[in-house]
């Protein structure tokens, strides 16, 4: 089975900074990658498929990079809204641990 | 609009059976891959079961594989989940899901919870 490791496990940042999210796949998974935001209490919300394909509605602040086993998800200045935790998820599909974005 | 509403979660006993059920709207249920995802309290996501269309793929999580039983209703743009010898470490909030093509999950539903313990 394909692991998905993300890094840091968790962050503080402060509103206007750049952020960066790290997912790592066990073996190559071409670029078949997607990220999820969710809230306390909430459904998860697709951000970013196929590894850097914007899902609609979703602000152009996010963008998501990578291929093969490295992939980024990056939020270009933090927003108050964007508290949140962030998953990481090949298409086999199996999760990664979650990066939760906390204020500094 | 595309909605996706669990229901039939609650609190059961170690050992027993639950059924829970998604209903769809907003979009044609029999063209699309459906999924369960859980989470546990205070965990991450964890991916449980997939459905294909037609039934023709249905797949498991290793954790739940013998126990849990995944299925869908075109007609009735449902989707099941039928959970036996349940056990301490399936208590969480379960997601239904819609897969595009690619396998990612654009809509969920608001989740509905379970809680296994005597």
């Amino acid at each position: 089975d394909i692991q998905m490791t993300q890094s840091p496990s968790s962050l503080s940042a402060s509103v206007g900074d750049r952020v960066t999210i790290t997912c790592r796949a066990s073996q190559s998974i071409s670029s078949y990658l997607n990220w999820y935001q969710q809230k306390p209490g909430k459904a998860p919300k697709l951000l970013i498929y196929a590894a850097s394909s914007l899902q609609s509605g979703v602000p152009s602040r996010f963008s998501g990079s990578g291929s093969g086993t490295e992939f980024t998800l990056t939020i270009s200045s933090l927003q108050p809204e964007d508290f949140a935790t962030y998953y990481c998820q090949q298409s086999s599909p199996t999760f990664g641990g979650g990066t939760k974005v906390e204020i500094k | 609009e595309v909605q996706l509403v669990e229901s039939g979660g609650g609190l059961v006993k170690p050992g027993g059976s639950l059924r829970l059920s998604c209903a769809a709207s907003g979009f044609t249920f029999s063209s699309y891959s459906m999924n369960w995802v859980r989470q546990a309290p205070g965990k991450g996501l964890e991916w449980v079961s997939s459905i294909s269309s037609s039934s023709s793929y249905i797949y498991y999580a290793d954790s739940v594989k013998g126990r849990f039983t995944i299925s869908r209703d075109n007609a009735k743009n449902s989707l099941y989940l039928q959970m036996n010898s349940l056990r301490a470490e399936d208590t969480a909030v379960y997601y239904c899901a819609r897969a595009s093509a690619l396998y990612y999950f654009d809509y969920w539903g608001q989740g509905t919870l379970v809680t296994v313990s005597s």
